[in-house]
């Protein structure tokens, strides 16, 4: 079966501190990744997505980016954190089944900048 | 105008009750709708999706969709305490999934 895993489950970093976030996808081969970002009180809103190794397209312009160095390893990261930049981050990957790319989503990291 | 829009709450109801969830939506390229379940600090789960207007049952859910007047629901019946939770709405265009806000239901024992 598949799962996916991200690390870390929380973190507290100060205003322009780097950031690294990890998701990792077992199970599978060649799957979609995503990032999202779920504010306060606010819908999930795509960040990025890759369909394969090296390649990431980005939905929002902000100060975040990510990379796909291995088919099934997605990392989100940033070198100047912002206040802006707090909230719950969360990786999915994705399957068609039947026409639908069903999402499935990891456990998230609570990003809290200070 | 945000493309999804659903009602924050929150939702509080007593045990047993039928739960109405509802959203619309101003897209008309949307074409699969589906009903997540986010429990505290995790990560949302699907319950649910279709792709055509009408009603899709699973259990004691029941999804609706009108695609004519661009409006989706979600109706969970015989509510327990386990169903607490925030359910988002979402709905996709191609590999996209536009996501409510996400409405935070109480079922109270």
């Amino acid at each position: 079966s598949q799962t996916i895993h991200q690390w870390p489950a929380t973190l507290v970093q100060p205003v322009g501190s780097p950031l690294s976030l990890e998701c990792t996808v077992e199970g599978t081969s060649n799957p979609n990744l995503y990032w999202y970002r779920q504010a306060a009180g606010r819908g999930l809103q795509l960040l990025f997505y890759s369909v394969g190794i090296g390649q990431i397209s980005s939905e929002v312009p902000q100060n975040l980016s990510a990379s796909r160095p291995q088919d099934r390893q997605f990392i989100l990261s940033s070198k100047k954190l912002l206040l802006s930049d707090s909230g719950f981050y969360l990786c999915a990957w994705s399957v068609n089944l039947a026409g639908v790319d069903e999402q499935f989503f990891g456990p998230g990291t609570r990003l809290t900048v200070l | 105008q945000k493309e999804v829009e659903q009602d924050p709450g929150p939702l509080s109801v007593p045990e047993g009750a039928i739960v109405s969830l509802n959203c619309t939506y101003s897209n008309s390229a949307f074409q699969y709708f589906m009903w997540y379940r986010q429990y505290s600090r995790k990560g949302p789960e699907l319950l649910m999706y279709t792709y055509s207007s009408g009603n899709k049952e699973d259990g004691r859910f029941t999804a609706q969709v009108d695609k004519s007047s661009k409006y989706i629901s979600l109706f969970i019946r015989d509510s327990q305490p386990s169903d607490s939770a925030t359910y988002l709405c979402a709905m996709m265009s191609g590999y996209k999934l536009s996501f409510g806000a996400g409405t935070t239901v109480t079922v109270r024992a």
